[in-house]
């Protein structure tokens, strides 16, 4: 069936580690996005992409790396640059109708990141 | 960018109520989408709706484009409704989603 995968569901990483969450979808879809999202608040765009090999910075990119070699998968790395990873991640695509507007952004079930 | 804000941040019902969530936003949009998160963190989409009126069962919204604003309605609320409500919306330059804060709605049995 279609639809996003992210894995770990629950990851824990010590202090200076460097983590790499996934995210696959099987929808076509050319664009993917990771936002992080913290207790009570709302979603905070980390990095996009339109297409494959291309990514461009959200918000927050500071501490975080990405890749974008497979139109399926789009994995985020948590650095240690990262002052403070204990969030909410989730991934998200989305696809263009036939005309080119945009479709809706689909979400994957998240990864819960905790630094210890 | 774009600013979005939502109201109101909190909102508890008695079950079979009715309420109204609102979204403004501060410039032209392409796409406008409401969302609800439910307690395990999944969010699912409600509504694609950068303009007019539509409805999904208990669900309905509205966007009025030219004010700037959309309504999110949901009749005969549900304990299930509980969750938060978020609105995200896509600047007519840009190529991404920006949200608001969110509703945090508990419906009481």
């Amino acid at each position: 069936d279609g639809g996003i995968t992210q894995s770990p569901k629950y990851l824990f990483r010590k202090e200076g580690q460097n983590v790499t969450l996934s995210c696959e979808q099987n929808l076509n879809h050319d664009a993917m996005y990771w936002y992080r999202q913290d207790p009570g608040q709302g979603l905070r765009l980390i990095y996009y992409s339109q297409i494959v090999n291309d990514f461009q910075k959200g918000d927050i990119a500071e501490g975080y790396s990405v890749s974008r070699e497979k139109k399926e998968s789009f994995p985020l790395t948590v650095t240690s640059a990262q002052k403070n990873p204990t969030a909410f991640y989730l991934c998200a695509s989305q696809g263009r109708y036939t005309s080119g507007s945009r479709d809706t952004q689909y979400f994957g079930p998240g990864t819960r990141l905790t630094v210890l | 960018g774009i600013q979005v804000e939502q109201s109101p941040p909190d909102l508890i019902l008695q079950e079979g109520a009715n309420s109204t969530l609102r979204c403004n936003f501060s410039d032209s949009v392409n796409n406008l989408q409401w969302f609800h998160q439910n307690p395990w963190g999944q969010l699912i989409n409600l509504f694609y709706i950068p303009s007019g009126t539509k409805q999904n069962g208990r669900l309905s919204a509205t966007t009025v484009a030219t004010e700037r604003y959309s309504l999110l309605y949901i009749s005969s609320s549900q304990t299930t409704d509980s969750g938060v409500y978020f609105c995200a919306v896509e600047e007519t330059s840009g190529s991404r989603l920006t949200f608001g804060e969110g509703t945090q709605l508990t419906v009481n049995p």
